[in-house]
């Protein structure tokens, strides 16, 4: 089974509607990420956390809202998509107090029409 | 200016050759530095840290030049297998985990 996962993997939606992209992980770390990649650009952090009680805003977090409900899952919605919402999204985890590496989701391919 | 940046390429190479991609970062307080893979629309995936006395990994060779603030990485003997994506990226900040990811090279062996 995979150690980080998402849902849905794809999702086609109209312009207005709330979205939430779910993240699970079962291997114990403590920091979770989200990630949206556009063709052309780099990832592109969303959100990130660093424990159940830590959220914080990324580089570009305008339009996005994030839910840490446990150390497990982190969740990210869109409260009302717009078409330049469509991306690829990524969950990453990492291990607080240990190397750098990040460990991603499978994504999840977004269309806002 | 970019914080971290890459030929987009593609390369296109034939198995067998030896090819080396760049990337440049623009803070030169950061402090780790890796290479990712990224096949076709699935995750990225570590392929290597990259230190600052360089590092090799059987067919792969990563080094870092914190003067000229350029990191490379090279692979020989490309196999078909090497095809995809590779992605330079960089920690300005050090032990907060928020890592900078460049746009990526596209390399594509062919036999």
């Amino acid at each position: 089974d995979a150690d980080v996962t998402q849902t849905p993997r794809n999702r086609i939606t109209k312009t207005g509607k709330r979205i939430m992209l779910e993240c699970s992980q079962t291997k114990g770390h403590d920091r979770m990420y989200w990630y949206r990649q556009d063709p052309g650009l780099g990832l592109r952090l969303i959100y990130y956390s660093f424990d159940v009680k830590d959220i914080n805003k990324g580089e570009i977090s305008d339009g996005y809202s994030v839910s840490r409900q446990a150390q497990a899952k982190f969740s990210l919605s869109l409260e009302s998509a717009i078409p330049n919402q469509t991306a690829l999204y990524f969950c990453a985890t990492s291990e607080s107090g240990g190397t750098d590496t990040q460990y991603f989701g499978p994504g999840t391919r977004l269309t806002v029409l | 200016r970019k914080e971290v940046e890459q030929d987009p390429g593609p390369f296109n190479v034939p198995e067998g050759a030896t090819v080396a991609f760049n990337c440049t970062y623009s803070n030169s307080a950061s402090q780790s530095f890796f290479w990712y893979r990224q096949d076709c629309r699935k995750e990225p995936k570590l392929l290597m840290s990259v230190y600052s006395s360089g590092n090799e990994d059987g067919r792969f060779t990563a080094q870092l030049n914190r003067a000229s603030q350029y990191i490379s990485l090279l692979i020989r003997d490309s196999k078909l297998s090497d095809s995809a994506t590779y992605l330079c990226v960089v920690n300005p900040s050090g032990g907060y985990n928020k890592l900078i990811f460049g746009a990526g090279t596209r390399l594509a062996v062919h036999p």
